[in-house]
């Protein structure tokens, strides 16, 4: 499989502040990744599907403003989550779209990234 | 839109024994179905996958088996063992969708020694 890393892995910080997640496909190239919030005990929610060299497209209800992406390069995405409140608190987990030897294209996902904001 | 229905919520099961989930699917263009295994705090791992042009694919203690009719698809463990105690996920994507995938809700297995 592939490996994708995600850092940081945890972080907390105060309301109001910016917080930026850096999303690495670290052996394969990848012009798409997406972007999952997940609750305790629940589903991965997706937030938004980075193209490399484009805009992000968001899901219905994400403020695009609020959870800005970037995907700068084919191996990198970075979510920054902007004026961040209690609320924005969550466990963030990026994926790559990869295609291993032609065969599907799959998500492999990072490690996640636990947010608190106090 | 698409719409992935995942039971049981939860699955306990003895060590040794068989464990199954299925999943519904809504759209019938859908195609490739995944499924992923979530430790606690970790990342989503692929543990097996299925494409609608087969019918069952089975990797070791694993297999999926796909109804493309009933819209439906299910994940079998053998054998199971504690160390398959874990979070569930199906979940389903269509060629024209850029790979994004529609999840089901998971379910919980725990394997009790």
């Amino acid at each position: 499989g592939a490996v994708v890393s995600q850092h940081p892995s945890r972080v907390i910080c105060k309301s109001g502040t910016s917080v930026k997640i850096e999303c690495r496909s670290l052996d394969f190239q990848a012009t798409t990744m997406f972007w999952y919030r997940q609750f305790p005990k629940q589903s991965l929610m997706l937030m938004a599907t980075s193209n490399e060299g484009s805009k992000a497209t968001y899901e219905q209800g994400v403020e695009k403003d609020k959870f800005l992406i970037n995907h700068a390069s084919l191996t990198l995405s970075t979510l920054t989550v902007t004026s961040a409140h209690p609320e924005d608190s969550s466990f963030y987990i990026c994926s790559a779209l990869i295609r291993i030897r032609g065969y599907t294209d799959t998500q492999y996902f990072g490690p996640g990234t636990r947010l608190t904001v106090l | 839109g698409e719409n992935v229905e995942q039971h049981p919520s939860t699955l306990s099961v003895q060590e040794g024994d068989s464990a199954v989930i299925k999943c519904t699917y809504s759209d019938s263009a859908s195609n490739y179905f995944p499924w992923y295994k979530q430790e606690l705090g970790k990342r989503p791992q692929l543990i097996i996958d299925i494409r609608s042009n087969v019918g069952e694919k089975k990797d070791q203690r694993i297999a999926v088996t796909l109804n493309k009719t009933a819209k439906h698809f299910s994940l079998h463990i053998t054998e199971t063992q504690p160390e398959d105690s874990a979070v569930y996920f199906c979940a389903a994507s269509k060629d024209n969708q850029g790979g994004k995938l529609i999840f089901g809700q998971g379910t919980e297995l725990s394997v009790k020694p």
